[in-house]
């Protein structure tokens, strides 16, 4: 399978805990996007990286979340002293920067599902 | 109370009939827009796209009608099938260099067999 691929799939913690999530792009994608997802919402979006360089950040990424792409590659989303507000899909989508050639379209992963009880 | 959140618009149709599917967006100023399909437990799945400089696309089974003076996008789909069931979102792009998107209110399409 050559998508977007996350894990884990699913995770439950406690209030105050710390995770992590992994995104691994497209290969040859250069653009990694983080998005959450709450129920019966749309997904929006947090930040994104082009390469390894973080290039956007939402408001809605407090100082609890950060998000790194050390190699361009693959990405890591990690949420610090998780809230049960932080409850969501967490989903990733690449892109291959072919704006000039008219191509914008993201392509999904399957998302991490977080339950913080 | 509830949270007004958890109850998408909802469309129930007919296995073989065609739906529509309409979404307002936010940004004048935008000029690209992606329907996407969202299937239970998975990611959004790209359906079709159109640009500001369209008022129609047409697909494998699906057309996008773009009308910019009202800002208001619409999905359809002709001769749904079981696998249409889904949640579809309109999302919308303004071209400042990145592929940004930003999604509308989901729509819960339900076929009915």
């Amino acid at each position: 399978d050559t998508g977007v691929s996350q894990d884990p799939r699913h995770k439950i913690t406690k209030r105050g805990q710390n995770v992590t999530f992994r995104c691994d792009p497209i290969s040859e994608h250069n653009r990694l996007y983080w998005y959450r997802q709450t129920l019966g919402q749309g997904p929006e979006f947090l930040t994104y990286f082009q390469n390894e360089a973080q290039l956007e950040k939402s408001r809605l990424l407090s100082d609890r979340f950060s998000a790194e792409r050390p190699k361009g590659s693959f990405s890591t989303l990690e949420i610090q002293r998780t809230e049960q507000g932080d409850s969501a899909m967490y989903l990733c989508a690449s892109s291959l920067a072919l704006i000039l050639a008219g191509q914008r379209e993201l392509f999904f992963g399957e998302g991490s599902r977080l339950t913080v009880l | 109370g509830e949270s007004v959140g958890l109850h998408l618009p909802t469309l129930s149709v007919q296995e073989g009939d065609n739906s529509i599917i309409n979404c307002a967006y936010s940004n004048s100023a935008s000029d690209y827009f992606i329907w996407y399909k969202q299937e239970s437990g998975k990611g959004p799945q790209f359906i079709i796209d159109i640009r500001s400089n369209m008022d129609k696309r047409q697909g494998q089974r699906v057309t996008v009608l773009l009308n910019k003076t009202v800002k208001h996008l619409s999905l359809q789909i002709a001769a749904t099938q079981p696998g249409d069931s889904a949640v579809y979102f309109c999302a919308e792009n303004i071209n400042f260099g990145n592929e940004k998107l930003t999604f509308g209110t989901g729509t819960r399409l339900t076929i009915i067999p």
